[in-house]
């Protein structure tokens, strides 16, 4: 799996608490991304980061944070999970932004 | 956005025979490529085709990008049950930042 772990792996909370998943990863890579994965969307951006302290929104940003503080961890905040934040979400690393590796999933239930 | 589409969304053949899968996207890029995933796992590399390539391949994966149509297809020779996986496309994006867009995937079954 290229090094890259994501804890939790399973999670279930309730509507309007805030929920942090972790990216971790050992090989340096400059490129961390969060995807999350829904039946009949496929994979969709929600932020991605090109270093340290440089993150940029993705395709699907409302109601996420993300946070690199250091090379190796990249954190997905819920702030106040919804039920339709419900999903499996990856954790992908790049060196070159083009060929990237996935972590394992975390998947999310929001009651 | 720009968004790779797979076609078809679902394959079912028999052990032995080829699989093909297409992409097609909607605006000019700088490569494409495809990944695999198996069920309750994440997404792993298979290869990438640049711009400026009309075939790549790899063991028993052959994929083709034809730029004019923007279109590409994966074909995988003499399948095995364990390539049973859904099967992504994936573009660059168009603002030249590292990212990818991805299409909503090809759910391939082999049977034996």
């Amino acid at each position: 799996d290229a090094g890259i772990t994501q804890s939790p792996r399973h999670k279930v909370t309730e509507t309007g608490t805030p929920v942090t998943l972790r990216c971790h990863q050992t090989e340096n890579h400059r490129y961390m991304y969060w995807y999350r994965q829904d039946p009949g969307h496929g994979l969709r951006l929600i932020h991605y980061s090109y270093g340290v302290k440089d993150t940029d929104k993705g395709e699907v940003s409302d109601g996420y944070s993300v946070s690199r503080s250091k090379t190796e961890d990249f954190l997905l905040t819920l702030e106040s999970a919804t039920s339709s934040q419900t999903s499996v979400y990856f954790c992908a690393i790049s060196t070159s932004g083009f060929e990237q590796f996935f972590g394992p999933g975390t998947r999310l239930t929001v009651l | 956005s720009q968004q790779g589409e797979e076609d078809p969304q679902a394959l079912s053949i028999q052990e032995g025979e080829n699989a093909t899968m297409n992409c097609s996207y909607k605006t000019s890029i700088n490569n494409l490529q495809w990944y695999r995933q198996n069920s309750g796992r994440g997404l792993v590399h298979l290869i990438l085709i640049r711009s400026n390539e009309r075939e790549k391949h790899s063991g028993r994966l052959r994929v083709t990008l034809d730029t004019s149509k923007k279109s590409s297809s994966l074909l995988i020779t003499a399948s095995r049950a364990a390539d049973t996986a859904s099967y992504f496309c994936a573009t660059d994006a168009p603002q030249g930042a590292q990212k990818l867009v991805f299409g909503q995937g090809t759910r391939l079954t082999i049977n034996p």
